[in-house]
């Protein structure tokens, strides 16, 4: 069974903390990941992917991508209010397969 | 990024007529389109993978003959919901493909109600 791990959350962080989401996968020979926001009543819009191992950073945001351990991970740095979303972890594990994991809903307080 | 567009954003529709939901890729060419079902405060349900110019692949448990899937040009693939029922309330999203790295452009999302 391939899948997609994420914590439900919610994740609540105070304004200005990094948040840390996370997500596992179970198919070793999965390429390509993706992380993905979607606010409440909105479709998911693309924040980035990763594909080699180690950290990709994009403005505030930074992926990380371990594939030994089969995990990767999204960092906000400088929570604002309005990352406030549910973010959904995505992995490609060949061709046209991508698998969405449930998604955690991130909080941040002002 | 890519830019994908679906029309209708909303309909409301009688119980046993059909709708029909549009998803077109506007500035690039994508041969795989998506086709995703989200209840309120659920996860992403994938229904279909639409190919240019070949016949959808459904997942199990959806209905082929109730949500009819055209993908006549490298544009634009289209959603028939037929003979609706309330129970397919939801709001429908496409999202276009692109091959490398594989990653999802979505569509704006159809919030279908079936009364």
């Amino acid at each position: 069974q391939k899948e997609v791990e994420q914590n439900s959350g919610p994740l609540s962080v105070p304004e200005g903390a990094i948040a840390s989401l996370n997500c596992t996968y179970s198919d070793r020979g999965s390429q390509s990941f993706f992380w993905y926001r979607q606010y409440s009543g909105k479709s998911p819009e693309l924040i980035m992917f990763i594909y080699s191992n180690g950290d990709k950073e994009d403005g505030r945001f930074t992926a990380q991508l371990n594939k030994a351990s089969q995990y990767v991970s999204l960092l906000i740095r400088d929570s604002q209010p309005s990352d406030s979303a549910t973010y959904l972890c995505a992995v490609n594990t060949g061709g046209f397969k991508t698998i969405f994991g449930a998604g955690t809903r991130l909080f941040v307080k002002a | 990024g890519a830019v994908v567009s679906q029309h209708p954003s909303w309909v409301i529709c009688k119980s046993g007529t059909s709708v029909k939901i549009e998803c077109r890729s506007l500035d690039f060419q994508a041969t795989t389109m998506f086709w995703y079902r989200q209840f309120p405060k659920q996860s992403l349900m994938l229904m279909a993978t639409s190919n240019e110019g070949s016949k959808a692949t459904y997942e199990q448990g959806v209905e082929k003959d109730k949500f009819l899937i055209n993908h006549a040009s490298l544009t634009l693939s289209t959603l028939t919901v037929t003979s609706a029922h309330p129970e397919d309330s939801s709001f429908y999203i496409c999202s276009a493909h692109l091959t490398s790295p594989g990653e999802q452009y979505f569509g704006p999302g159809t919030r279908l109600t079936v009364t």
